[in-house]
């Protein structure tokens, strides 16, 4: 596709329920990158992939929070047991290497209610 | 404790005029640089970037300072336009140390007609 996208755009779901949100990044680019916005905030990193592994996950909040990277490509962050102050954006960029510019998809908008 | 701050959580200024968003970090490791825009229910986009061997990088209407003994960034606009009304992300990270892009809480801008 042309740019990195996300699904689904909006969730809401129930406390105490997984959730799992899809990132579909640039082809080609090797780096993957997690990040949410909660209200009011910035951007907060949660992970990075390069390639299927990831050499940082200093950013994942909680161990209910996880990540995986496939093929080089699809990336999926699982939240289990959601709380309500996990309602934020999760937005998902990618970039040629780690090195470059990262491209942002739209967002997942979490809602728990 | 913030890393990257960008104290103006605002910024209003007139159509034609100059904006200047300001970016303020802390860790004297940071060497590389980049401002992100981002419009409402969209991903961030990226502006433009800098590395520490700079002190200014410029493209088009938009011009980043670099003021390493600081440790402060500014972005200039000019001339301002009214597509230019969006939220502004200053981020930056060590070259040798992981992807860990540090974003800042952003500056809303609106250009008034």
């Amino acid at each position: 596709g042309a740019g990195v996208s996300q699904s689904p755009s909006n969730k809401v779901t129930e406390k105490g329920k997984d959730v799992e949100l899809r990132c579909d990044p640039i082809s080609g680019h090797t780096a993957l990158y997690w990040y949410r916005q909660s209200l009011g905030q910035g951007l907060e990193f949660l992970i990075y992939f390069q390639g299927n592994s990831a050499p940082d996950k200093s950013g994942l909040p909680s161990d209910r929070f996880s990540a995986e990277r496939t093929g080089g490509s699809v990336s999926t962050l699982t939240i289990q047991r959601t709380q309500q102050e996990d309602s934020a954006v999760y937005l998902c960029a990618s970039s040629r290497t780690g090195k470059n510019t990262q491209y942002f998809g739209p967002g997942t908008r979490l809602l728990v209610l | 404790d913030q890393q990257v701050k960008q104290n103006s959580p605002s910024l209003s200024v007139q159509e034609g005029r100059i904006s200047i968003l300001n970016c303020d970090y802390t860790n004297s490791m940071f060497d590389y640089f980049l401002w992100y825009k981002k419009y409402p229910a969209e991903g961030p986009t990226f502006l433009i970037s800098i590395s520490s061997i700079k002190d200014k990088n410029e493209d088009g209407r938009f011009t980043v300072f670099l003021n390493k003994s600081a440790k402060h960034l500014s972005l200039h606009i000019v001339p301002s336009q009214p597509g230019d009304s969006a939220v502004y992300f200053c981020a930056a990270s060590e070259e040798n140390y992981g992807q860990n892009f540090v974003f800042g809480p952003g500056t809303r801008l609106s250009v008034l007609p």
